[in-house]
């Protein structure tokens, strides 16, 4: 069974310093794991993906995330925080059999980012 | 515009009444999910379609759910004899598999259930 842990629900950052939300995740298989973000009264959008290539993954707006197999964390960094980043994020982890099993995603609580003028 | 698109975008009904919903998907997309998201969760799997066929349904899709898809093409979610803890945000996505597992969301439909 696959599972995440976000282990902050809230963070509150100035604008301008670095961003760091938290993830933990649990997987039988090779997980896929992402991040999405969630603005009031839009859908969800895909921020980045990790799929077993780079450990390092780069996203949208100036986000990146590191997978650590040994730590089994996914955490989500930014080196400077802007207004238009608050919002909710989601760690998610899908796990894949093969590439036709159920892609499935189970995603953590979220984590509420604010942005501090 | 290209994406997900669902329809309604809120529906407030009274318990016990029936509800349905529609969630187009992205063109060419083989694959359809529905999740459901509670106040301050993420969304939970629901169910999923590869094509037509229906290939998995959680055990939090009672019986009074039921979800079609019938040309492989827009899916609808229907919820019989609503109840007050039916009352989420009602999430599609679609994705193209194997050349991505990447799921495109739409902006969901919100059900208030009285």
């Amino acid at each position: 069974a696959q599972s995440v842990t976000q282990l902050d629900s809230h963070v509150s950052v100035s604008e301008g310093t670095p961003v760091l939300l938290r993830c933990n995740y649990s997987s039988s298989y090779s997980p896929s794991l992402f991040w999405y973000v969630q603005h009031p009264n839009k859908g969800l959008q895909l921020l980045l993906k990790y799929t077993s290539a780079a450990t390092l993954v780069k996203g949208i707006n100036g986000f990146e995330a590191e997978f650590k197999k040994s730590e089994t964390s996914f955490h989500l960094t930014k080196p400077s925080a802007h207004m238009s980043d608050a919002a909710e994020y989601f760690c998610v982890v899908s796990d894949r059999e093969s590439d036709f099993g159920n892609e499935k995603l189970t995603f953590g609580t979220g984590t509420r980012l604010t942005i501090i003028p | 515009d290209t994406g997900v698109s669902q329809d309604p975008r809120h529906k407030i009904t009274k318990r016990g009444q029936n509800v349905t919903f529609r969630c187009d998907p992205i063109s060419e997309h083989n694959r359809l999910y529905w999740y459901r998201q509670t106040l301050g969760q993420g969304p939970e799997f629901l169910t999923y379609f590869q094509n037509e066929a229906q290939l998995e349904k959680s055990r939090l899709l009672s019986d009074r759910f039921s979800a079609e898809r019938p040309k492989g093409s827009f899916s609808t979610l229907e919820i019989q004899r609503t109840e007050q803890g039916d009352s989420a945000m009602y999430l599609c996505a679609s994705s193209l598999v194997p050349s991505s597992n990447e799921q495109f969301f739409g902006p969901g439909t919100r059900l208030t259930v009285l």
